[in-house]
């Protein structure tokens, strides 16, 4: 089984819905990141959480929001998404207790369509 | 600015090559340098460097990091058709905030 799981996987949307895109992980770890990667960008941090109760700003955080549900769970959501927001969007942990370690672990990625 | 330069962007091999990736690298409270291997899904972890002048190795892979130059290489030697794929550099900065700045990547394609 998958440590990080997205859902869903792919989605195609309209120009102002409102999407969500979530993050479940059975790792264990406190830190929770998403990112976006585009073409020719490479990967770019949106929001990342450290627990429950921390919710950090990543380098593009506009347009876009967060819920740390739990440790397990961590949603990104675009509230009226725009085709800009098109990309692979990509849920990524790591564990506080390894110290020194900057390791992150990658979901699979969902790739999303905003027409 | 904190910012990660990959070169080449591209690069193109036979089979049995080896080849040399660059990473150089500007950011705040350096705390590691990490290489992740992204083939048509989520970036897989390869190595992390801490320390300048170790080489890290795996099988046909290494890499060192030199903390004074600010650069880093990913070296693989006999290069195999399995290793086609965007490596990514990312150096971890930030002291406690335990973040990852990445590179755009190097796109590798080994050809038969």
């Amino acid at each position: 089984d998958a440590d990080v799981t997205q859902t869903p996987r792919n989605r195609i949307t309209k120009t102002g819905k409102r999407i969500m895109l979530e993050c479940s992980q059975t790792k264990g770890h406190d830190r929770m990141y998403w990112y976006r990667q585009d073409p020719g960008l490479g990967l770019r941090l949106i929001y990342y959480s450290f627990d429950v109760k921390d919710i950090n700003k990543g380098e593009i955080s506009d347009g876009y929001s967060v819920s740390r549900q739990a440790q397990a769970k961590f949603s990104l959501s675009l509230e009226s998404a725009i085709p800009n927001q098109t990309a692979l969007y990509f849920c990524a942990t790591s564990d506080v207790t390894s110290g020194i370690r900057n390791e992150q672990f990658f979901g699979p990625g969902t790739r999303l369509t905003v027409l | 600015e904190d910012k990660v330069v990959q070169s080449p962007l591209s690069l193109v091999v036979h089979e049995g090559d080896t080849v040399t990736l660059n990473c150089s690298y500007e950011v705040t409270n350096f705390r590691s340098l990490l290489w992740y291997k992204q083939e048509k899904k989520a970036p897989t972890f390869l190595f992390m460097l801490t320390s300048s002048g170790i080489e890290k190795k795996s099988g046909r892979l290494s890499s060192i990091l030199d903390k004074k130059e600010l650069f880093s290489i990913l070296n693989i030697t006999a290069t195999q058709t399995g290793d086609s794929a965007v490596y990514l550099c990312a150096p971890g900065y930030g002291g406690a905030t335990n973040k990852l700045i990445f590179g755009t990547g190097t796109l590798l394609a080994v050809q038969p």
